[in-house]
C-alpha cells in the first residue's frame, strides 16, 4: 500500500509555544489530506480536510487560527499547533488520499504540552 | 444525523473466530472500511467494501449489506497480536469518512 510518513512521532513542548507536524505522502501524490486528533480510548475526530493549493476546510468547533494547516504541495501537508496549551495534548494523525483510493495513515504524533 | 455503531469491547480465545459487527446510517454511501489500531499507534487499513458480499483477505474477511446498513469483520485463527481496536468507517455521499468509536478486541490464551 501507499506510504504516508508523519513527523515527529513524539513531541513535548512548553505551554505557549508552537509545534509543527509534517505529513508526507512518499510514493504517491495526495490530492487530499486529512488531520485527525484522538484522545485516549476514543475514536478519531476529524479536524480538517486540506486540498493541495487551497485553504483547509475545518470541522465545526476546530479553531482555524490555532490549528494552522498548509498543503503547499501534492506530497506535503503541515499542521501547526499555535500557542499550545496542556489541553491540546493528544494524538494527532494525518491521512492522505489520492483520487478515489482509501486514505492511508501516517504513524501519528503524540503531542504533550507541559 | 450520521451514525456508526459497533460494540465497545469483545473478548475471544486464541485460535478461535470472532465477528465484529458494524451498523451505519449515513447520508449517502461510498464504501465501508475496517481499520486495526494498536494502542498508541495510527490505524492500519484492513479492508474495503463497496458492493454487497464478502471480501476475504487471509485470516480477515469483511462483509457488507448496503440494504441493511450492516457490515462485519470476521477474524479467524485468532492470534494474540490481533488484540487491538477495530474501527469501522463509512465514506458518505460527500466522500467524508465517518468513524465508529471502535471495538476493543481482547484475545485470551
Amino acid at each position: 500500500g501507499a506510504v504516508v510518513s508523519q513527523h515527529p512521532s513524539r513531541v513535548i513542548c512548553k505551554s505557549g509555544t508552537s509545534v509543527k507536524i509534517e505529513c508526507r505522502s512518499l510514493d504517491f501524490q495526495a490530492t487530499t489530506m486529512f488531520w485527525y486528533r484522538q484522545f485516549p480510548k476514543q475514536s478519531l475526530m476529524l479536524m480538517a480536510t486540506s486540498n493541495e493549493g487551497s485553504k483547509a476546510t475545518y470541522e465545526q468547533g476546530v479553531e482555524k487560527d490555532k490549528f494552522l494547516i498548509n498543503h503547499a504541495s501534492l506530497t506535503l501537508s503541515t499542521l501547526t499547533v499555535t500557542s499550545a496549551h496542556p489541553e491540546d495534548s493528544s494524538f494527532y494523525i494525518c491521512s492522505a488520499r489520492t483520487g478515489e483510493t482509501e486514505a492511508f495513515f501516517g504513524q501519528g504524533t503524540r503531542l504533550t504540552v507541559v | 444525523g450520521q451514525n456508526i455503531d459497533q460494540p465497545t469491547e469483545m473478548t475471544a480465545t486464541e485460535g478461535a473466530i470472532v465477528q465484529i459487527n458494524c451498523t451505519y446510517q449515513t447520508s449517502g454511501f461510498n464504501g465501508l472500511f475496517w481499520y486495526q489500531q494498536h494502542a498508541g499507534e495510527a490505524p492500519t487499513f484492513l479492508s474495503y467494501n463497496v458492493l454487497d458480499g464478502l471480501e476475504e483477505k487471509g485470516r480477515f474477511s469483511s462483509f457488507l449489506s448496503r440494504s441493511k446498513g450492516y457490515s462485519y469483520l470476521l477474524l479467524k485463527e485468532l492470534q494474540m497480536k490481533d488484540s487491538a481496536s477495530y474501527l469501522c468507517a463509512v465514506r458518505d455521499g460527500n466522500y467524508q469518512l465517518i468513524w465508529g468509536a471502535g471495538t476493543k478486541l481482547i484475545i485470551k490464551p
